[in-house]
């Protein structure tokens, strides 16, 4: 499984746009990237996922580049509440696989 | 029903107890996992279940028994814990897209 890095913590102000970057240099071929909300005491929250080039959805939008290897999740105007660890993971995209999750990065929205 | 419910959500116990958590879900996910969470650290994978063999044992200790006795529960069955073992316990189960569904977890406690 590749294995996911991204930055330990970052901080914003309510109604910015948050760019989160996910670094997977060993993705193979047939993974996914896929992002996990997850705040205290409650289990991850699926957010978002794709393959290549851009998805959006009602929440946030994912930017992957064309070879792969990084990942941008994009949270426009972000509000107190999405103050929460947000997790990159990569995989199979089919149900089964087993789910690693990385250390995450902590986002912490001020007012 | 978009749900994975897992009960109880706290759960307090010797360490000569024997307990069990339970998660439930209906969505016809064939694949659920039993992940285990330190506070301030990603969720750590015991377990996985796919088709309702075990698929996947993370060289977890005898005293965590898993079973999965159909395609809608999974059992964590707890004997003879140590209190490092608190933490919070959270079940999934994965569809087909890949995309994980969890449940809100169990709290454990070992005293």
């Amino acid at each position: 499984l590749a294995k996911t890095t991204q930055p330990i913590s970052m901080d914003s102000y309510e109604g910015q746009e948050v760019n989160i970057t996910c670094s997977h240099n060993n993705i193979a071929t047939n993974d996914y990237i896929t992002w996990y909300q997850q705040f205290p005491s409650q289990g991850p929250r699926f957010i978002i996922q794709g393959y290549k080039t851009k998805v959006t959805n009602e929440v946030a939008s994912l930017f992957i580049p064309a070879d792969r290897k990084s990942s941008t999740l994009s949270l426009p105007r972000v509000s107190l509440s999405d103050t929460a660890v947000y997790y990159c993971l990569v995989g199979p995209g089919t149900g089964g696989f087993k789910t690693i999750f990385g250390a995450g990065t902590r986002l912490f929205v001020k007012a | 029903d978009t749900e994975v419910t897992q009960t109880p959500k706290h759960l307090v116990m010797g360490m000569t107890n024997k307990k069990s958590l339970k998660c439930e879900q209906h969505m016809g996910h064939r694949a659920m996992y039993w992940y285990k969470q330190k506070a301030k650290k990603p969720p750590e994978l015991m377990f996985v279940y796919s088709y309702e063999k075990l698929s996947i044992n993370e060289s977890v200790p005898s005293r965590f028994s898993p079973e999965c006795p159909n395609s809608s529960l999974l059992n964590l069955h707890l004997h003879a814990l140590q209190p490092e073992d608190s933490a919070l316990y959270l079940c999934a189960s994965t569809a087909q897209s890949g995309e994980a569904f969890f449940g809100q977890g169990t709290r454990l406690t070992v005293v």
